[in-house]
C-alpha cells in the first residue's frame, strides 16, 4: 500500500463549481497535512497546512483532516479558471514531506 | 514576497559529468531541503539540512549526491557522476520553522542528462 494515495484526475469542472480533492494515507506517524498547488513547470506553492483533525478555512479554500480515517480533503468554492493547476497533498513527520501524485484540475469557462 | 531562487533554470549535461545546482533560500529561513520530480511522477524528498548538517536523507540520496551551504546565502546540491535516471526537476525549499509549517519552494532546475 502506498503511503499517500491521490487520484491523478484529470478533473474538469465548470467555473463556479465546488471542487473536492482528496488523499488517503497509511502512515500514522504523519502529523502535518498540507496542500500545494503546482502550475506546469513551476515549484509547488503552499496553499494550506494543518496539524489537527477538523476543518481550516482560508478564503475560498477549506482543508479537512480526518486522522481516524486517514483521509484529507481540500475544497475550493467558486472555482475560477485561474485555479486550473495540479493540486498536491503532502504530509509531514520528522524532517520531510511525503507527497501524493497530484490531481490535475481544469476549471472551464 | 520573499522567494527561493534557483539557478540555472535548465541544465543539460552528459552522463558521467558532475553538476551543481544552486539555490538561494529565503534569508531568515533555517531549514533547507532538496526534492526532485521525475516527469509525470510525484515530488520526492532527497535531503533536509539544518544547522550546517544533514538532518535526514532518503534512499535516493546516495554517495553520488552531496549538499553544501558554502556561505550565508547559498545552498547547493552536487551530483558527482550523473546518470540518465537523474533527469528530473530539482526543487530547493526552505522553511523558517521546519516541516510543520510547510516550505517555500523555488521554481526548480530542470536537469537533463544525455
Amino acid at each position: 500500500q502506498k503511503e499517500v494515495e491521490q487520484d491523478p484526475g484529470p478533473l474538469s469542472v465548470p467555473e463556479g463549481a465546488i471542487v473536492s480533492l482528496n488523499c488517503t494515507y497509511s502512515n500514522s506517524a504523519f502529523q502535518y497535512f498540507m496542500w500545494y498547488r503546482q502550475y506546469s513547470r513551476k515549484g509547488p506553492e503552499l496553499l494550506m497546512y494543518t496539524y489537527s483533525s477538523g476543518n481550516k478555512e482560508d478564503g475560498r479554500f477549506t482543508a479537512q483532516v480526518d486522522k481516524s480515517s486517514k483521509y484529507i480533503s481540500l475544497f475550493i468554492r467558486d472555482s475560477q479558471p485561474s485555479d486550473s493547476a495540479t493540486y498536491l497533498c503532502a504530509m509531514g513527520g520528522g524532517n520531510k514531506l511525503t507527497f501524493g501524485t497530484g490531481t490535475q484540475l481544469k476549471v472551464e469557462l | 514576497e520573499p522567494e527561493v531562487t534557483q539557478t540555472p533554470s535548465h541544465q543539460v549535461t552528459q552522463m558521467g559529468q558532475e553538476v551543481i545546482l544552486r539555490c538561494v533560500p529565503i534569508s531568515n529561513h533555517l531549514y533547507f531541503y532538496w526534492y526532485r520530480q521525475i516527469l509525470g511522477q510525484k515530488v520526492e524528498f532527497l535531503v533536509s539540512f539544518y544547522n550546517n548538517e544533514i538532518s535526514e536523507k532518503s534512499e535516493i540520496f546516495d554517495d553520488q549526491f552531496s549538499v553544501e551551504r558554502p556561505d550565508g546565502s547559498n545552498f547547493t546540491l552536487k551530483i558527482r557522476s550523473t546518470k540518465l535516471e537523474d533527469s528530473a526537476m530539482y526543487f530547493c525549499a526552505s522553511s523558517e520553522w521546519g516541516v510543520n509549517y510547510g516550505y517555500t519552494f523555488g521554481s526548480g532546475t530542470r536537469l537533463t542528462v544525455v
